[in-house]
């Protein structure tokens, strides 16, 4: 897949569990924050994204954590299942927008039988 | 509602040829923004055209251009290959500006091999 090469860290869970990925983004004037979801051969999928004047967003079994004192970022994936393993990445939009999206080098989710 | 298309979905081209990928977006989308994947260096911008305009650009070299018709649809070139530019180039589509904390959809990628 497009990633083989990189050192992507990696999450195994078992079908039916709770997901937790984590991401640090870089920049403390970074003020939306966006989840995606990639599978092999396809581009980036939206799943969710966060304001920065909001802690926690949620959606269909997913749930977007944002902790701005530590510019940290997770997602929380409920009763995982085989189609969310994928490569998962975090993005930041800065204010004014003058470099597009900053990508977080992704996470590999395995989903195990 | 069609999504991001891009085309060609491959493209094997030697180096030093130049190459032009091509984007079109949401209907209604007015912002394209490109992206260059690689498994060294994972996503990263390469700029962002609205309204036929070239609004911010990212870190590469002036071998990368791109533009951007009435239509919206976006097309990306790349001169004077070399065998780094190989890559998934991805396209994404969103309502306006990335300034304005917009979603961003993006299409399928170009897989671009330099031999």
């Amino acid at each position: 897949g497009e990633n083989v090469g990189l050192h992507l860290p990696t999450l195994s869970v078992q079908e039916g569990d709770n997901s937790i990925i984590n991401c640090a983004y870089s920049n403390s004037a970074s003020d939306y924050f966006i989840w995606y979801k990639q599978e092999s051969g396809k581009g980036p999928q939206f799943i969710i994204d966060i304001r920065s004047n909001m802690d926690k967003r949620q959606g269909q079994r997913v749930t977007v954590l944002l902790n701005k004192t530590v510019k940290h970022l997770s997602l929380q994936i409920a009763a995982t299942q085989p189609g969310d393993s994928a490569v998962y990445f975090c993005a930041e939009n800065i204010i004014g927008g003058a470099d597009g999206l900053t990508f977080g080098k992704g996470t590999h989710l395995i989903i195990q039988p | 509602k069609a999504g991001v298309t891009q085309t060609p979905r491959y493209l094997i081209k030697t180096r030093g040829q130049q190459v032009t990928l091509s984007c079109s977006p949401i209907s209604g989308h007015r912002s394209v923004s490109w992206y260059q994947q690689t498994p060294g260096q994972g996503l990263q911008f390469l700029f962002e055209y609205f309204s036929e305009t070239q609004r911010n650009k990212g870190n590469f070299p002036g071998r990368f251009s791109g533009r951007q018709f009435s239509n919206s649809r976006s097309e990306m070139n790349v001169s004077t290959l070399e065998l780094g530019d190989s890559a998934l180039y991805l396209c994404a589509s969103s309502l306006e500006r990335s300034a304005m904390n917009t979603e961003a959809f993006f299409g399928q990628g170009t897989r671009l091999t330099v031999v």
